[in-house]
């Protein structure tokens, strides 16, 4: 069974840095792409950014682009997201996905808050 | 970037009946590799990650009730429940994978009238 678990959310100050985590099993992690996708609190979802197989490709959306950076290691199953310089809007819930080009499984995601 | 624009934002149907969800893109999603449509939509319900139901337009995911089913081409795609039932309640999402970034569309809230 794919399952994606989501972890090192929080509160953080406008400013500040945070690293999500995402913990893969059930599928053969190193073998696919994969994304972070948000959905700040009562609105919509948005592509953060993906990466592929082995790390050495990476895309991200103009909003978070020079602040945020996705990565993964392999021997570990786990997908990160290095985010500096947070910003209010960036207050979401973040969720990992796995990517056959669409999003297939889905974490539950991990709420980051960013306020003073 | 592609732009998603979903029509209805809201939808209330009653049980049974059947709900029509539209979804147009700002350009093509047609991927011209294998001739498919770079199209998903997803199911959201309060409380909970989304849930893929059809990709590259008109293909159910393993496990989704056929009464959802997919159809369109280009630019132009919808969502249809051909019954709906209580537990089809939700927020419906599109999204094209055709070029970063991935856009999605709105999102269209269904409800039971």
């Amino acid at each position: 069974e794919v399952q994606l678990v989501e972890s090192g959310g929080g509160l953080v100050q406008p400013g500040g840095s945070l690293r999500l985590s995402c913990a893969a099993s059930g599928f053969t992690f190193s073998s696919y792409w994969m994304h972070w996708v948000r959905q700040a609190p009562g609105k919509g979802l948005v592509w953060v950014s993906h990466l592929n197989s082995d790390g050495s490709v990476t895309n991200y959306a103009d909003s978070v682009k020079g602040r945020f950076t996705i990565s993964r290691d392999n021997a570990k199953n786990t997908l990160y997201l290095q985010m500096n310089s947070l910003r209010a809007e960036d207050t979401a819930v973040y969720y990992c996905g796995r990517s056959s080009g669409y999003v297939d499984y889905w974490g539950q995601g991990t709420l980051v808050t960013v306020s003073s | 970037d592609i732009v998603m624009t979903q029509s209805p934002d809201s939808l209330a149907v009653s049980l049974g009946e059947r709900a029509t969800i539209n979804c147009k893109s700002s350009q093509s999603v047609l991927y011209s590799s294998n001739n498919k449509n770079s199209l998903t939509w997803y199911q959201q319900k309060p409380g909970q990650p989304p849930k893929l139901l059809i990709y590259w337009a008109s293909t159910r995911e393993s496990g989704v009730p056929d009464r959802f089913s997919g159809s369109g081409s280009g630019t132009d795609f919808t969502l249809t429940i051909s019954s709906l039932q209580a537990e089809d309640v939700a927020v419906y999402y599109c999204q094209q994978y055709y070029s970063t970034p991935y856009t999605f569309g709105q999102g269209t809230k269904l409800e039971i009238k």
